[in-house]
């Protein structure tokens, strides 16, 4: 099945600077990459995705991009603010998949002030 | 409102005492699913259902039972709980196919002594 490996596990940033988180997914099947973040004691809600027809996508402060050949894909967040420290895990997933989200280790991200 | 709901949020129970854990949703989802959160282990899947009567094993479902016979409700069911499913415990639901947000209910901490 897919694997999902997330790097790092935690990133601490100065307030203002860039963020960038790693995942790498083993079947090159997958061809839908969301991302997901989980503020302390909460739920994780989707914050981006992209499919692998699109090397790039950009929300704002957020960008994500895609490597299809390396099987590889990034999340970006520049000017990082206070309320972006949370965890962030990327996920993996392939049409017809009947487990549909395979999640990476997830990464925690300290955004100090 | 759209939303998962899981109930119990909190439980301390013992090793052995059969529970379980209600997940409904409101937004007519086929699919269903329940995850469990370690830390530094990710969101790892235990059982999915991608519609009525239709139910099957994620990643780690030893130990657990589901059953889909309403499409608003996916409870979970822990025969006879061991320490090691001490856990957090999420329920998430979306529409069909591998795309497309996956809206987490706010969790449910267990405790097994």
């Amino acid at each position: 099945g897919e694997n999902v490996e997330q790097h790092p596990s935690t990133l601490s940033v100065q307030e203002g600077d860039s963020a960038v988180i790693k995942c790498t997914y083993s079947d090159s099947a997958s061809n839908y990459f969301p991302w997901y973040k989980q503020e302390l004691g909460k739920r994780p809600q989707l914050i981006i995705d992209i499919r692998s027809n699109v090397g790039e996508k950009k929300d704002q402060r957020i960008a994500v991009t895609l490597n299809k050949t390396a099987k590889h894909f990034s999340l970006h967040i520049t000017e990082t603010q206070p309320e972006d420290s949370a965890v962030y895990f990327c996920a993996a997933s392939k049409h017809n998949a009947g487990n549909m989200l395979t999640f990476g280790g997830g990464t925690r991200l300290m955004v100090k002030p | 409102e759209a939303q998962v709901t899981q109930n119990p949020r909190y439980l301390i129970t013992v090793t052995g005492k059969k529970l379980t854990v209600t997940c409904s949703q409101n937004m007519n989802h086929e699919y269903m699913s329940w995850y469990r959160q370690d830390p530094g282990l990710g969101l790892r899947q235990i059982y999915y259902s991608m519609n009525v009567e239709v139910t099957d094993k994620g990643d780690v479902p030893e130990g657990y039972k589901v059953s889909r016979k309403e499409k608003r409700n996916f409870p979970l069911i822990l025969e006879s709980p061991s320490p090691n499913q001490t856990s957090l415990y999420f329920c998430a639901s979306k529409q069909g196919g591998n795309t497309g947000e996956l809206f987490f209910g706010e969790g449910s901490r267990l405790t097994v002594l």
